[in-house]
């Protein structure tokens, strides 16, 4: 098994510009986390998807993001305008979610996004 | 979830059993300790989880105090890969899922 995709695995933007950064959970995984790590805040969830729908946004910082999953295999986290202060790396992980206390969760590799 | 308390960071020597505590005096019946570590760049792996009983799998030992409020991760013969950040998280386990919320963590260094 592949794991967790992420990509692109580094993204380096100027401000105001449109950011999408893409997710390919592990096949038959019926959660995705999409989390931020940052020196300030360290990781944080953002958004999380169970069976392509989501189940809680309340870590998404603003308007500016939005997150979707089209299917279940793919999940995309997007910015629009992005500024600097969404410079961070951005992970993905997802779960198999039926398999009670041993649900542990995979991470993706990380995009490291830069804002300029 | 209940918060939990770790030490800012740890040196152990190659070869020796690294101990990282974890204390998380308010932890429900219902909350499992979970433990994850981030290695330099990368996301975050799961190394054990545990609710009362002690737990050893390939990578570590959990131990859990019988009061639950404490709990420390053993690493039995601790290599320069072990270097990382060890995340302790506590966390009610139910037949879904739940997102993990991490601390600030350990840093773990390994040294020659």
């Amino acid at each position: 098994d592949a794991g967790v995709i992420q990509s692109p695995r580094h993204e380096v933007t100027e401000m105001g510009q449109e950011v999408t950064l893409r997710c390919k959970p592990i096949s038959g995984h019926d959660y995705l986390f999409w989390y931020r790590q940052t020196m300030m805040r360290g990781l944080e969830l953002l958004i999380y998807f169970n069976n392509n729908v989501p189940i809680d946004d309340s870590g998404m910082p603003e308007d500016r993001f939005s997150a979707k999953m089209p299917n279940a295999s793919f999940s995309t986290l997007k910015i629009q305008p992005s500024e600097p202060r969404d410079s961070a790396v951005y992970f993905c992980a997802s779960s198999l979610g039926d398999r009670g206390p041993g649900n542990e969760q995979f991470f993706g590799p990380g995009t490291r996004l830069t804002v300029l | 979830d209940a918060k939990t308390t770790q030490p800012p960071s740890m040196d152990c020597a190659e070869g020796r059993a690294a101990n990282l505590p974890c204390n998380h005096s308010t932890i429900s019946g219902n909350e499992y300790v979970y433990w994850y570590r981030q290695i330099h760049s990368q996301g975050p792996q799961y190394i054990i989880h545990g609710l009362k009983n002690n737990e050893t799998n390939e990578m570590a030992s959990l131990i859990i105090t019988e009061d639950r409020k404490s709990s420390t991760l053993i690493l039995p013969h601790a290599t320069l890969r072990d270097t990382a950040v060890y995340y302790c998280i506590v966390r009610v386990a139910v037949s879904g899922n739940t997102p993990l919320v991490f601390g600030k963590g350990t840093r773990l260094s390994v040294i020659a």
